[in-house]
């Protein structure tokens, strides 16, 4: 999965919780991005950051809040105010546009289901 | 090809055959395409890319065609084999004032019989 590892693979969320998705790259990518896939769609962005200590807001975003403190991290959290949390999320990063072109490489993905 | 909607598009090839997946993409204003794949419980993988001022690009055993005419974009797959079975996504580049996004399509689910 090209150097981005998300964990867990697996989570669950009880009612109410907060839960936190972690992505880190050693690709040095500056640019990082979340998304979340329903089954048989296509991927929607939540949240992406460009450069270290900045972000914005995705097609997605309400019930999501991230940061993005390091280069190499952009942990994801899932909050109690995201009522239908269960889906496919995945991580992705990319050089800056200046530098190549927009390709995005992805992690592996935590699939987040509610108990 | 892709759609929208709720159902994923299905294609089903025998092994051997070449495979067209196609794709309706959005904004005239983009500049760049991108082809991903993305087997069962795992993350899209990058195929095949191509710019907005080319109409052809050939990679191994793919080839991505771009009609800008009719915003349309399709991947062939020659000699199709029992591991290209999986979901095939195209994206497009957004450049949002010096911010890019993909926008990717609902993708296509390829089954190869053997």
């Amino acid at each position: 999965d090209g150097g981005i590892t998300q964990s867990p693979k697996y989570l669950f969320r009880k009612e109410g919780q907060n839960v936190t998705l972690s992505c880190e790259q050693n690709l040095n990518h500056d640019a990082m991005y979340w998304y979340r896939q329903d089954p048989g769609q296509g991927l929607r962005l939540i949240y992406y950051s460009q450069i270290v200590n900045d972000f914005q807001k995705g097609d997605i975003a309400e019930g999501y809040s991230v940061s993005r403190e390091k280069k190499e991290s952009f942990p994801l959290t899932v909050t109690s105010a995201q009522k239908n949390p269960t889906a496919f999320y995945l991580c992705a990063s990319s050089l800056p546009r200046a530098l190549a072109k927009n390709i995005q490489y992805f992690g592996a993905g935590t699939r987040l289901s509610v108990l | 090809g892709e759609s929208v909607g709720l159902h994923l598009p299905t294609l089903s090839v025998q092994e051997g055959d070449n495979s067209i997946i196609n794709c309706a993409y959005s904004n005239s204003a983009s500049d760049y395409f991108i082809w991903y794949k993305q087997e069962s419980g795992k993350g899209p993988q990058f195929i095949i890319d191509i710019r907005s001022n080319m109409d052809k690009r050939q990679g191994q055993r793919v080839t991505v065609l771009l009609n800008k005419t009719v915003k349309h974009l399709s991947l062939q797959i020659a000699a199709t084999q029992p591991g290209d079975s999986a979901v095939y996504f195209c994206a497009e580049n957004w450049d949002q004032g010096g911010s890019e996004k993909l926008v990717f399509g609902k993708g296509t689910k390829l089954t190869v019989n053997p």
